[in-house]
């Protein structure tokens, strides 16, 4: 067990629809980095937050957004939902801003029909 | 072509075989090099992580970085059914960003 938790474990979805992952980091660690895992293009960065702030973008769409709250929790929204977003979303925490290691939870696997 | 390289597999080793997987990259700038194992339907466990050229051994498991080949390895030594998973290189130099191999799956049989 990685100490990073995410909620929910599954969803099956609509194609237009909004969806809220939720992940909480390892106890003390500051960064929160969200990754998209899909069997054709592997596992993609998207974004990270460093204690609240957007700190580092990767291929995430404009469809897609995230935010980290006080308590260092991160919400990552996806609107307007595509068949091609059937994924599993990772979020992953370190300690600092560097991303060398980071810890993952165990994934929200999404199924969009 | 993609900036880091991973041959798919499958691979199929017998109990107690030294396993060697690899990975190769493009991008010069990258410094950190990690390996991560994952199991089905679970989230990616960092095994190793190394800084610049050379190597790191932890129990059973030795990383070897070559960054003037641009090319990383993972070896499993006296492997084990459990080691049975699917094997992902990660390369990050600066900005924060980890850059993903897309995954080799072993499998280690009886």
């Amino acid at each position: 067990d990685s100490g990073v938790t995410q909620t929910p474990k599954h969803l099956i979805t609509a194609t237009g629809q909004r969806v809220t992952l939720r992940c909480s980091p390892r106890s003390g660690d500051l960064s929160v980095y969200w990754y998209q895992q899909s069997l054709d293009q592997g596992l993609q960065f998207l974004i990270q937050y460093y204690n609240g702030e957007e700190r580092a973008k990767g291929n995430i769409l404009e469809r897609f957004s995230a935010q980290q709250f006080p308590d260092l929790h991160s919400e990552l929204n996806l609107s307007s939902l595509e068949l091609g977003d059937s994924a599993l979303y990772f979020c992953a925490s370190s300690a600092g801003t560097n991303g060398e290691t980071q810890y993952f939870g165990p994934g929200t696997r999404l199924l969009v029909l | 072509q993609k900036e880091v390289e991973q041959d798919p597999g499958p691979l199929s080793v017998p109990e107690g075989a030294i396993v060697s997987l690899n990975c190769t990259y493009s991008n010069s700038a990258f410094q950190y090099f990690m390996w991560y194992r994952q199991y089905s339907r679970k989230g990616p466990e960092l095994l190793m992580y190394t800084y610049s050229s050379g190597n790191k051994e932890d129990g059973r498991f030795t990383a070897q970085v070559d960054k003037s080949s641009k090319y990383i390895s993972l070896f499993i030594r006296d492997s084990q059914p459990s080691d049975s998973a699917t094997y992902l290189c990660a390369m990050e130099g600066g900005g924060n960003k980890l850059t993903f191999g897309t995954g080799t799956q072993l499998k280690v049989e009886l």
